[in-house]
């Protein structure tokens, strides 16, 4: 039982926006920033949002938000590339831990 | 660029001893934190340790807790983690992550090193 909440999977058309969401507590998510790691074919994580920002090389394409104790990302124009495994993270200071979502699955139809 | 190179990685016997190493490079390391994040197969990404960037302050995930030792040497830029009494769960890719400033949270990653626990 992961301490954030993810959709186990997500799937858009070509073109289209999807919004994935990150559920946690106000020990976690409702205190600190949250990233967001895409994961193609369980190569290496890519970080592809850190709190609001953007990581350099990023498509801005990609987005962020925070309300309350859920995070969001938000992918506008959906491309075939953007098919991959995406997992949200941030600290939790009841459990001293750093806390990750148990990952979306996004799919490209 | 910044880069993070793990190695150590392999096969042990339950019980056996493992650690390994991180080489860092394309940025001051003695001022970010590090952690370890670790993923199973076919399973998601789990947080291991982390460190900050004095060593004055360490964490655990209570599933390694008393097992794993992760530690830094700022002056060659590596980050370790000694694996002692290792169980088959402890199968997993283990990426070496520096922190961001603004999250405690992994900005930049390795490419990973297997650790299969088996006899």
């Amino acid at each position: 039982q992961s301490a954030l909440t993810q959709e186990a999977s997500v799937s858009g058309t070509v073109g289209q926006k999807v919004t994935l969401s990150c559920t946690g507590n106000s020990n976690n998510i409702g205190s600190y920033a949250v990233g967001w790691y895409q994961q193609i074919s369980h190569g290496a994580p890519k970080t592809v949002m850190f709190g609001n920002s953007l990581p350099s090389g990023i498509p801005d394409r990609f987005s962020g938000s925070k309300s309350g104790t859920t995070a969001s990302l938000t992918i506008s124009g959906l491309q075939p590339e953007d098919e991959a495994d995406y997992y949200c993270s941030t600290w939790d200071y009841s459990l001293s831990a750093q806390v990750f979502g148990g990952g979306t699955k996004l799919t490209v139809l | 660029e910044v880069q993070l190179v793990e190695s150590g990685g392999g096969l042990v016997k339950p019980g056996g001893s493992l650690r390994l190493s991180c080489a860092a490079s394309g940025f001051t390391f003695s001022s970010y934190s590090m952690n370890w994040v670790r993923q199973a197969p076919g399973k998601g990404l789990e947080w291991v340790s982390s460190i900050s960037s004095s060593s004055s302050y360490i964490y655990y995930a209570d599933s390694v807790k008393g097992r794993f030792t992760i530690s830094r040497d700022n002056a060659k830029n590596s980050l370790y983690l000694q694996m002692n009494s290792l169980r088959a769960e402890d199968t997993a890719v283990y990426y070496c992550a520096r922190e961001g400033v603004a999250a405690a949270v992994p900005m930049d990653w390795g490419q990973g090193t297997l650790v299969t626990v088996s006899s």
